[in-house]
């Protein structure tokens, strides 16, 4: 059974900081890899997805990397700004690209 | 253009009653997702729908809860003789051909009273 595990579960900051998040799985016969960003009461909202075969993802600020064979992947974001400031989530889909396990997410502040 | 809707937004039932759940993807998405999230737990999955193959009913937690999307498009979840351990926010999500990408709603948050 997979599991994904995020660390830390919160994280503070001071604006302009560079800061990495930390995802890691047990089961590396994965599909694809996703990360998404949740703010509090609403729904998820996809940041960056990385499938099996690629090492990274960058949009913006952000840059995601996968390392299958580790069972890792990390989010980057640089210069961080208050607006920032959501919990992360990041999820891993099985061989046939359709269930998806969630880790229960980082909390990030950015402090302005 | 539009995203994921899901309705209602919020929803309130007393202990035994069904409800119904309201998912539309975003048109022309081929799959969907539906999701729980319990407060202070992470997003769990509970089914998934992919063109017109049997759906991923692997994480229904019990037979009281049921989904079915019609004409490949919009998606109900039913949970019968609902039981406070139901609350939770019920996330709907889906994803175009040729892509995995998830995209989410708002989400339905259900009280069981």
């Amino acid at each position: 059974k997979q599991e994904v595990t995020q660390i830390p579960a919160a994280l503070s900051v001071p604006e302009g900081e560079n800061l990495v998040l930390n995802c890691s799985f047990t089961d590396s016969a994965i599909y694809n890899l996703q990360w998404f960003r949740q703010d509090p009461g609403k729904g998820l909202t996809s940041l960056l997805l990385i499938q099996s075969s690629q090492r990274e993802q960058t949009s913006g600020r952000l840059n995601a990397s996968l390392d299958k064979s580790s069972g890792r992947s990390t989010l980057y974001i640089a210069a961080s700004q208050p607006g920032d400031s959501a919990t992360y989530l990041c999820a891993v889909s099985g061989t046939n690209a359709g269930k998806s396990t969630f880790g229960d997410g980082t909390t990030l502040t950015v402090k302005p | 253009g539009a995203g994921v809707s899901q309705s209602p937004s919020n929803k309130v039932t007393e202990k035994g009653k069904d409800v119904e759940l309201r998912c539309d993807p975003i048109s022309g998405h081929t799959a969907l997702y539906w999701y729980r999230q319990s407060l202070g737990q992470g997003l769990e999955f509970l089914i998934y729908f992919q063109g017109n193959s049997a759906p991923d009913k692997s994480g229904l937690p019990s037979d009281r809860f049921s989904a079915e999307r019609t004409g490949g498009s919009v998606s109900t979840l039913t949970i019968q003789r609902t039981q406070q351990e139901d609350s939770a926010v019920y996330l709907c999500a889906s994803t175009p051909a040729g892509s995995d990408e998830q995209f989410f709603g708002p989400g339905t948050r259900l009280t069981v009273l």
